[in-house]
């Protein structure tokens, strides 16, 4: 069965460092995977996808992820985090066509200014 | 570009009452998805539907019901309401006939009194 582990519940880095979520996945075949963010109250917002090919992948608002296949990880990065990055972060994993997607439990991400 | 439509945005039912949310998809997206997102948890998978017929089903309690019209749009059917049943629910949808990510909605934030 597809799941998404989110090994870290809270995450807390001052403004302008540098920011790694974890996420590992199990899939049974090739996986789709996501990256959400979610404000409080607010809906789901796709920060960046993986489908195939590059490895590396480049989303909205300065954010990454890579995928590693041989870690089952698809870990997201920042490189300078801005106050406004605050918020819930979900990763997610998905097959193609019609299959559901699935979500981890979610990273609080906390900015100390 | 036209996104994923659900109404309400709120609602506010009494215990035991009922519930109807509706979901209209992207133009052309033949696949529909229903998630509960209880406060404080990550999105859980309650159905699917694609070309209008149940695709998976996943924690959807007895008490709620759905389908999928000609038109593809699709209504969420809760009855005999439950506090517990207080969440945000997000319609997602995407095209079976090209591999493409599930698009979501804004969500309906749902209050039992």
């Amino acid at each position: 069965a597809q799941s998404v582990t989110q090994p870290d519940i809270h995450i807390t880095v001052s403004e302008g460092a540098s920011l790694e979520l974890r996420c590992n996945y199990s899939y049974g075949a090739t996986p789709y995977l996501f990256w959400y963010v979610q404000s409080p109250g607010q809906g789901l917002q796709l920060l960046l996808k993986y489908f195939s090919g590059d490895t590396l992948v480049q989303g909205i608002k300065g954010f990454e992820a890579e995928f590693k296949r041989s870690q089952s990880s698809f870990n997201l990065r920042k490189p300078s985090v801005h106050w406004s990055d605050a918020a819930e972060y979900f990763c997610a994993v998905g097959g193609n066509r019609d299959d559901k997607i699935i979500f981890g439990k979610g990273t609080r991400l906390h900015i100390l200014p | 570009a036209a996104g994923v439509i659900q109404s309400p945005r709120h609602l506010i039912k009494e215990k035991r009452e009922t519930a109807t949310l509706k979901c209209y998809p992207i133009p052309r997206h033949d696949t529909v998805y229903w998630y509960q997102q209880g406060p404080g948890q990550d999105p859980q998978f309650l159905i699917s539907f694609y070309e209008k017929m149940q695709s998976d089903k996943g924690s959807i309690p007895d008490r709620f019901s759905a389908q999928q019209f000609s038109d593809y749009h699709s209504e969420l059917n809760m009855s005999s309401l439950e506090l517990g049943d207080s969440a945000l629910y997000f319609c997602a949808s995407s095209s079976g006939r090209v591999n493409t990510e599930a698009f979501f909605g804004q969500g309906t934030r749902l209050t039992v009194v």
